[in-house]
């Protein structure tokens, strides 16, 4: 039962630098979503996907890229890394375009941008 | 675009009491879901009740009930019987039918049960 899994869980970068912060579901759930967590603040959605291919912006998208070539898994680049982007991130999923449907989440990758 | 208030930064409860946590949205469609997810320190987010708006009735699971006056845009969340496990960080969403891509957050109730 891993569910909707994030890694790294922690991670430092330098000013300008990139990575890629990785999600993977086992659920078979069409839809993806990134969303950030910043300290006093609810989740902001970033990009989301409704299926393999198929990406959009979310409230939050600049500074961030993603793509979704499987329907597991749904990479977040971050482009030259700004302190703003120090936050936590977590990647949801959801199994249909019901809107009652609960989102999975993981369990958060929090970044700090020095 | 929708926003979603939730007016207490904080809240205190003594064990086996209740407490009821406070949310208002701002809309100006008709058909939408309402969400309470708690966060405890694993940072996991679990959802506790959710609603839709269509329904009259209020939502319960087990302690856990909202208040839901549509008119109003509110949504409450009632505590029944605290444990210390319910202390966490408590959000409120909104969910648009229409556009349900896009599910917006408050900024969220921390909770803290004392014993």
């Amino acid at each position: 039962n891993a569910g909707v899994t994030q890694t790294p869980k922690f991670r430092i970068l330098k000013i300008g630098q990139s990575m890629t912060l990785q999600c993977a579901q086992d659920m078979n759930h069409n839809y993806m979503y990134w969303y950030r967590q910043d300290p006093g603040m609810g989740l902001k959605l970033i990009y989301y996907s409704v299926g393999a291919g198929i990406t959009d912006k979310g409230e939050v998208p600049n500074g961030y890229n993603v793509s979704r070539s499987t329907t597991e898994d749904f990479p977040l680049r971050l482009e030259l890394a700004a302190p703003s982007q120090t936050s936590v991130y977590f990647c949801a999923s959801s199994s249909s375009r019901t809107g009652n449907e609960k989102l999975f989440f993981g369990s958060g990758t929090q970044l700090s941008v020095l | 675009a929708q926003t979603v208030t939730q007016s207490q930064p904080e809240m205190s409860v003594q064990e086996a009491e209740t407490v009821t946590l406070s949310c208002t949205y701002d809309t100006s469609e008709s058909d939408y879901y309402l969400f309470w997810y708690k966060q405890p320190p694993s940072r996991q987010m679990i959802l506790v009740i959710r609603q839709e708006a269509y329904k009259q009735q209020n939502a319960t699971e087990n302690r856990f009930s909202v208040n839901f006056q549509k008119a109003a845009k509110s949504f409450s969340l009632k505590i029944s019987d605290s444990q210390l496990g319910d202390a966490a960080m408590y959000f409120c969403a909104y969910r648009s039918a229409s556009k349900n891509n896009d599910m917006r957050f408050g900024a969220g109730t921390r909770l803290t049960v004392k014993p």
